[in-house]
């Protein structure tokens, strides 16, 4: 069963902390995502990257930034995390563009609260 | 006008009855539009999708009808289950542009009554 696996279920950190989120993927996808998610607003992505060590903005990325130095693990970090960072942080894989089974998995998301 | 609008924010419906969700989009761009389920707990997971080539695609009780001149397109639960209560999204993207990012709407719990 293919699989995206994020680190946490969850985290409390402090106001001013470097905050790491890990997410892995074992089914060799060129493409990965970082989205938030918060009530009434849907999935709004961080950022995405398409190939090792390539990285793209997404529609929120202050505050953040990304590292994808292999293929199956893309991180996500808060550099100085703030108290509306608090919220559901979910990753994803998929495969290219317009191939045969196209479409987005999902990790099951780490709930991060900035105390 | 990269946004998706979706509608209604939460829904009740009884057993056996149809639940209809609605979004609608400005990017004429976009060519390509899922539906994802998410159960409390866990990620959100591919339901259906949809490309404008066609204005209906079906699958078992979930069809998506989709209106390309007027930039909306919907989902339909037929005959939905209390196992089908969940937050649905639809989303949408250009095929053509590099990693498929999905512009998600902001969801709509859904509650089957039994």
């Amino acid at each position: 069963d293919v699989k995206v696996t994020q680190s946490s279920r969850y985290l409390v950190k402090r106001t001013g902390e470097k905050v790491f989120l890990e997410c892995v993927q074992d089914m060799d996808h060129e493409n990965m995502f970082w989205y938030r998610q918060d009530p009434g607003l849907g999935l709004r992505l961080i950022y995405f990257s398409y190939d090792v060590k390539m990285k793209e903005k997404g529609d929120i990325p202050e505050g953040y930034s990304v590292s994808r130095e292999k293929k199956e693990r893309f991180s996500l970090i808060l550099e100085s995390a703030s108290t509306n960072q608090t919220s559901m942080y979910l990753c994803a894989s998929s495969t290219p563009v317009g191939s045969r089974n196209y479409g987005y998995t999902f990790g099951s998301g780490t709930r991060l609260t900035v105390v | 006008q990269q946004q998706v609008k979706q509608s209604p924010q939460s829904l009740i419906v009884q057993k056996g009855g149809i639940s209809i969700i609605n979004c609608a989009y400005e990017n004429t761009a976009f060519d390509y539009f899922p539906w994802y389920q998410q159960f409390p707990g866990k990620g959100p997971a591919l339901l259906i999708a949809i490309r404008p080539d066609v204005s209906e695609k079906k699958e078992g009780r979930f069809t998506i009808s989709f209106n390309k001149s007027a930039k909306q397109f919907s989902l339909h639960i037929m005959d939905s289950q209390p196992g089908d209560s969940a937050t649905y999204f639809c989303a949408a993207s250009p095929l053509g542009n590099q990693g498929g990012k999905l512009i998600f709407g902001q969801g709509t719990e859904l509650s089957v009554k039994p």
